[in-house]
């Protein structure tokens, strides 16, 4: 079975570097599949952050993209998310998922972490 | 492609049906829309893909269709379990994503 568990620090001060880490267990990156993160302030929506493919190719939310940076390290079986010059508005629940074989170019997310709080001060 | 869900809570009872509605800025295929369900404290869990089939686990209560601007997601029979946020989501070929805002589904 598919898992993903997202970790990192629950607190970052603002002007800083958020960083967090998916790690994945059921499936090898390796073997394909695109990986996404996803945010969710407190009491909102969604917003999706990026994308990332096991071999390192990667698309970014044009809104995040100047602050954004995603990687991957297959020999961890994990991918990781960088988001640099944080403001409080960045506080939320932070989500790594991997997407589904849907036969298209870009599918949805079919497998969730159960989300990692994040809170800038 | 900006995605609009409205109105952002409608208010059922168990064994109704319930409709919602996803409207897209500008025309997108079919193959790239999807919906999700969201419960307080829990991810979202992909219900629908391709504006209509259903993702392993959804039950067949759950029903996804349109096309071009406009897509629903009919909930048959509604159950105590359904009561919970959906959001839409348009998934690009550019690998580029969009959620809409999400309807709450509450008694």
């Amino acid at each position: 079975q598919v898992q993903l568990q997202e970790s990192g620090p629950g607190l970052v001060k603002a002007s800083e570097t958020l960083s967090l880490t998916c790690s994945v267990s059921g499936y090898l990156i390796s073997s394909g599949y695109y990986y996404g993160w996803i945010r969710q302030p407190p009491g909102k929506g969604l917003e999706w952050i990026g994308t990332i493919y096991h071999r390192g190719t990667t698309s970014y939310n044009p809104s995040l993209k100047s602050r954004v940076t995603m990687s991957v390290d297959t020999s961890k079986n994990q991918f990781y998310l960088n988001l640099r010059s944080v403001t409080v508005a960045d506080t939320a629940v932070y989500y790594c998922a991997r997407d589904l074989d849907c036969g298209s170019a870009t599918c949805p997310f079919e497998y969730w972490g159960q989300g990692s709080q994040v809170t800038v001060s | 492609i900006v995605l609009t869900q409205s109105p952002g809570t409608l208010s059922f009872s168990p064994g109704e049906r319930a409709t919602l509605s996803c409207r897209a800025s500008q025309s997108v295929s079919s193959t790239s829309l999807g919906w999700y369900q969201q419960k307080p404290g829990q991810a979202p869990r992909l219900l629908i893909y391709g504006a209509s089939s259903r993702a392993i686990g959804t039950p067949d209560r759950f029903s996804g269709s349109g096309s071009g601007t406009d897509f629903t997601l009919t909930i048959n029979t509604l159950e105590p379990e359904d009561f919970a946020v959906y959001f839409c989501q348009h998934y690009g070929s550019s690998l580029t994503l969009t959620f809409g805002p999400g309807t709450k589904v509450d008694f």
